[in-house]
């Protein structure tokens, strides 16, 4: 089945970079987008961006362009995303998730990965 | 971008009540919203996309309506797997932004 596995919980100090990984399988990778949503304790869902597997290009929410980047290795079918100079802030649950679509242009986010936990603390 | 508002931002909800959450966008998006629903601790699963197409394995008493900027979830008897949190999203242009969410609890 199609199914997204992302790497385990992380602990950074502020100021530090952390790469998060999303392992995708049961279906050809390079065929559909994947994106990177994240939420904040006790808060809702915020896009951060996405990458074409096929072509490797990206595009990045407006609020973290320069702080992030996401790479994708086609040879294991997984996506990375890099987000640096962390603060408080970014205490989150990062999602990745495969972008589905259908003919008539229309899209969703289906499946998700179960997210990984990053803490920023001193 | 595009602003996705939900209503309410929660509720209180008996086993077997009909719940109705809606959303509006900023802008006209057609048919291109999608409803999540997410469980304490887990990831989003999708519900509804376009609008009013349910997922395949989502219960039949789940149902999405609307077009253009005003939209609904509605839960036509609410069981008790169902109180969880539930967010709308655009995907009618980039970046794709989502409603605040909905916070299904047991009365």
């Amino acid at each position: 089945q199609v199914q997204l596995v992302q790497s385990g919980t992380e602990v950074q100090k502020p100021g530090a970079s952390v790469k998060l990984s999303c392992k995708a399988s049961g279906y050809t990778f390079t065929r559909f987008y994947l994106t990177w949503v994240r939420q904040a304790p006790g808060q809702g869902l915020q896009w951060m961006g996405g990458i074409n597997p096929n072509l490797g290009t990206t595009t990045y929410a407006r609020q973290f362009q320069g702080r992030v980047t996401m790479t994708r290795d086609t040879s294991t079918s997984t996506v990375y995303m890099e987000l640096s100079s962390l603060r408080s802030e970014d205490t989150a649950v990062y999602f990745c998730a495969r972008l589905t679509g259908d003919s008539d242009g229309l899209n969703w986010f289906d499946p998700w990965g179960q997210g990984t936990l990053v803490t920023v603390s001193s | 971008d595009i602003q996705m508002t939900q209503s309410p931002s929660s509720l209180s909800a008996s086993v077997g009540d009909r719940v109705i959450i809606t959303c509006r966008a900023s802008q006209g998006i057609d048919t291109n919203v999608n409803w999540y629903q997410q469980q304490p601790g887990k990831a989003p699963k999708v519900l509804i996309y376009a609008a009013s197409i349910v997922q395949s394995g989502v219960p039949p008493r789940f149902s999405g309506s609307g077009s253009g900027t005003d939209f609904a979830l509605t839960i036509s008897s609410l069981q008790a797997e169902d109180f969880a949190t539930y967010y709308c999203q655009q995907t009618y242009n980039s970046p794709p932004t989502f409603g605040q969410g909905t916070r299904v609890d047991l009365k």
